[in-house]
């Protein structure tokens, strides 16, 4: 099955520069990449998602990069500001591929913190 | 619409009770599913459902069974409660090949 790998497991940044997340997977079949941002006690809300026919995504001050040869998709937040401090997951997902459709395997969590 | 709903918010439960976690979505979508979240594990895929009478086992299955008699309710049921199922447990639903909308999660206790 898939194993979706994520680092750094804690990023702290100055309130105003950027901060990236890196994830990898092992599945070659898997074509959805969703990020979530999941705040304390709350339940995981999507930010941004990106599909293998497409190497970039970009949506006001968050971005996502996909390397389908190295099997890699990152996060970048730029100008990061004070409510962008929680825990994000990366996943991955094989649509349309039967098995476990749509299923998503997600990484263990980064949890960003802004400081002032 | 109240999009993805889950009943109760928290549990505790003795070892070897039984229970069920109820899942609802009103946006008529045809997948829904079930996740595990522990400290530092993520979300892990219990069990999954591609439409109304269809269910199938995802990565941690074990202890846990759901049935999808209408379109609308998933629910997940414990038969004999481990304090290894403790964790929050997460219902989604999406249509297919599409976002996933998750709902606020049942923080269950097995002692």
């Amino acid at each position: 099955g898939e194993n979706v790998e994520q680092h750094p497991s804690t990023l702290s940044v100055q309130e105003g520069d950027s901060a990236v997340i890196k994830c990898t997977y092992s599945d070659s079949a898997s074509n959805y990449f969703p990020w979530y941002k999941q705040e304390l006690g709350k339940r995981p809300q999507l930010i941004i998602d990106i599909r293998s026919n497409v190497g970039e995504k970009k949506d006001q001050r968050i971005a996502v990069t996909l390397n389908k040869t190295a099997k890699h998709f990152s996060l970048h937040i730029t100008e990061t500001q004070p409510e962008d401090s929680a825990v994000y997951f990366c996943a991955a997902s094989s649509i349309g591929g039967g098995g476990g459709a749509d299923g998503l395997t997600f990484g263990k969590g980064t949890h960003l913190i802004i400081q002032p | 619409n109240a999009g993805v709903t889950q009943t109760p918010k928290f549990q505790v439960l003795k070892t070897g009770q039984s229970m069920t976690l109820q899942c609802a979505q009103d946006m008529n979508h045809e997948y829904m599913s079930w996740y595990r979240q522990d400290p530092g594990m993520g979300l892990r895929l219990i069990h999954y459902s591609v439409g109304a009478g269809i269910t199938d086992q995802g990565e941690v299955p074990n202890g846990y069974n759901v049935s999808r008699s209408t379109t609308e309710d998933f629910p997940l049921r414990l038969l004999s409660a481990a304090p290894s199922q403790t964790s929050v447990y997460f219902c989604a639903s999406s249509r297919w090949g599409n976002e996933q909308f998750f709902g606020p999660g049942t923080r269950l206790t097995v002692l």
